[in-house]
C-alpha cells in the first residue's frame, strides 16, 4: 500500500515567517495529495489540494508544489499568523482513487 | 445544512463491551470513511464505502465491522471493545471516491477501561 512520511512533525516561526512542510509518498500510481489543517478539538478541513498533472497551486498565503520524479510534495505557508497554528496533514490518493492515505501530522505553532 | 453527523462524541467502553457509531451526511456523496487517529499520527482509514451497497477494508480493520445502511449513512461496529481501541474515530464523506474534498463529522472520542 501507499506510505506517507511527513516532515517536520512539529514546527514553531515567528509571526509573519514562511513554514515549509514536506511530505513523501510510495506509491508513483498516486495522483492526488490534499492538505488537511485540524485546529485543537476540532474535524481536520481541507485547505488546498493538488493533482498529479499540476506541478504548483497557489490559494492567497498557501501554496502547494508536487515533484512526481522524486515522489514528494510540499506546503507552503507565507507570512504566517497566529490564526495559522494547528495541526497540519498532508494525504496521498492511491489504489484507483479508493484510499487517502495521510502523513503523520505536522505540529505548527505561529508565535506572536 | 449540517454535513457530516457523528453520534456520539464521548463514549466510555468497559474491555469486551460492544458498541456502534453512528454516521450520516446529507450532501448526498457516494463514498463514505472511518478513520480514526491517535495522538501524534494521522488519520488511519479503517474502513471505506466507495458507494451504497460495497465496504471495504482500510490500513486498519481488525476488531471492526461497517454497514452502509444507505447512501446517508454508514456505521461502524466494534464487537468486542480493547484498551488498544481507545482513540478518535472520525466519519467522512467526498462525492467521487477520494478524488474531491473528504468532509469529516466533528470526531468521537472513544475511550476502553
Amino acid at each position: 500500500g501507499e506510505n506517507v512520511e511527513q516532515h517536520p512533525s512539529t514546527l514553531s516561526v515567528q509571526e509573519g515567517d514562511s513554514a515549509v512542510i514536506k511530505c513523501t509518498y510510495s506509491d508513483s500510481a498516486s495522483n492526488y495529495f490534499p492538505w488537511y489543517k485540524q485546529e485543537l478539538g476540532k474535524r481536520p478541513q481541507l485547505i488546498i489540494d493538488i493533482r498529479s498533472n499540476v506541478g504548483e497551486k497557489k490559494d492567497q498565503r498557501i501554496a502547494v508544489t508536487l515533484n512526481k520524479t522524486a515522489k514528494h510534495f510540499s506546503l507552503h505557508i507565507t507570512e504566517t499568523q497566529p490564526e495559522d497554528s494547528a495541526v497540519y496533514f498532508c494525504a496521498a490518493l492511491y489504489n484507483a482513487g479508493n484510499m487517502l492515505t495521510f502523513g503523520g501530522g505536522t505540529r505548527l505553532m505561529v508565535k506572536p | 445544512n449540517a454535513g457530516v453527523t457523528q453520534t456520539p462524541k464521548f463514549q466510555v467502553l468497559k474491555t469486551g463491551q460492544s458498541m456502534t457509531l453512528q454516521c450520516a451526511q446529507d450532501m448526498n456523496h457516494n463514498s463514505m470513511y472511518w478513520y480514526r487517529q491517535d495522538p501524534g499520527m494521522g488519520l488511519r482509514l479503517i474502513y471505506y464505502s466507495a458507494s451504497e451497497g460495497t465496504t471495504d477494508k482500510g490500513e486498519v480493520p481488525n476488531g471492526y465491522n461497517v454497514s452502509r445502511l444507505n447512501k446517508r449513512e454508514f456505521s461502524l461496529r466494534l464487537e468486542s471493545a480493547a484498551p488498544s481501541q481507545t482513540s478518535v474515530y472520525f466519519c467522512a464523506s467526498s462525492e467521487i471516491r477520494g478524488e474531491t474534498e473528504a468532509f469529516f463529522g466533528q470526531g468521537t472520542r472513544l475511550t476502553v477501561v
